[in-house]
């Protein structure tokens, strides 16, 4: 069946400018999470959502993120006024309750 | 407590060669720890994952070994090839009591040399 997708796969932003990210889940995924990797570092978390509910976002590093899921389906990563920081791959994972992530390919935005 | 440390940070191994990559953990409450591989421009995928109740799994040409009273675990790669280069990265987390985060190592970037 159909993975994980997320659109768009780049993205090159001037700072200062908002960005929007999409993640389509696994079809009948509760769970999902959005993560930023740094290049050559591991994920780092910033949220999860269960169903349309964000119940963790102590992971967003500032309250320039901000992330929604609104009918517990398509989630929409939207960082305000990017810096230059910003600049790193940001995966979505969806899972089925059994601590089983699956991840999309990523977005990678470059922040100029 | 909540860290995860991998090792190596890189592997070059020959190609039929046998790669091993260890976790060590702190937090004796983990109990779920996957594998994932990530090639470059992809998402990591989950490769293998084990539960702290038994001490080996295997599934093809990778085995993750644990051993809970080191609070370590590690992946085996048999035979290896050069499809297998890729960077992987371990992870722990608990799920018991519903905690979703998973705690990622550094990554090991292995290099598999045909």
């Amino acid at each position: 069946g159909a993975g994980v997708s997320q659109s768009p796969r780049y993205k090159v932003a001037k700072r200062g400018q908002d960005v929007a990210l999409r993640c389509d889940p696994i079809s009948g995924h509760v769970s999902l999470f959005w993560y930023q990797q740094a290049l050559g570092q591991g994920p780092e978390f910033l949220t999860y959502f269960q169903n349309e509910a964000q119940l963790d976002k102590s992971g967003l590093p500032s309250d320039r993120f901000f992330a929604e899921r609104p009918e517990g389906s398509v989630s929409t990563l939207k960082i305000q006024r990017t810096q230059q920081e910003d600049s790193a791959v940001y995966l979505c994972a969806s899972s089925l309750y059994t601590g089983e992530q699956y991840f999309g390919p990523g977005t990678r935005l470059t922040v100029t | 407590q909540q860290q995860v440390k991998q090792s190596p940070q890189s592997l070059i191994v020959q190609k039929g060669g046998i790669s091993i990559i260890n976790c060590a953990y702190e937090n004796t409450a983990f109990d779920y720890f996957p594998w994932y591989q990530q090639f470059p421009g992809k998402g990591p995928a989950l490769l293998i994952a084990i539960r702290p109740d038994v001490s080996e799994k295997k599934e093809g040409r990778f085995t993750i070994s644990f051993n809970k009273s080191a609070k370590q675990f590690s992946l085996h790669i048999m035979d290896s090839q050069p499809g297998d280069s890729a960077t992987y990265f371990c992870a722990a987390s608990h799920l018991r009591d519903s905690n979703y985060q998973l705690i990622w190592g550094a990554g090991t970037k292995l290099i598999i040399k045909p």
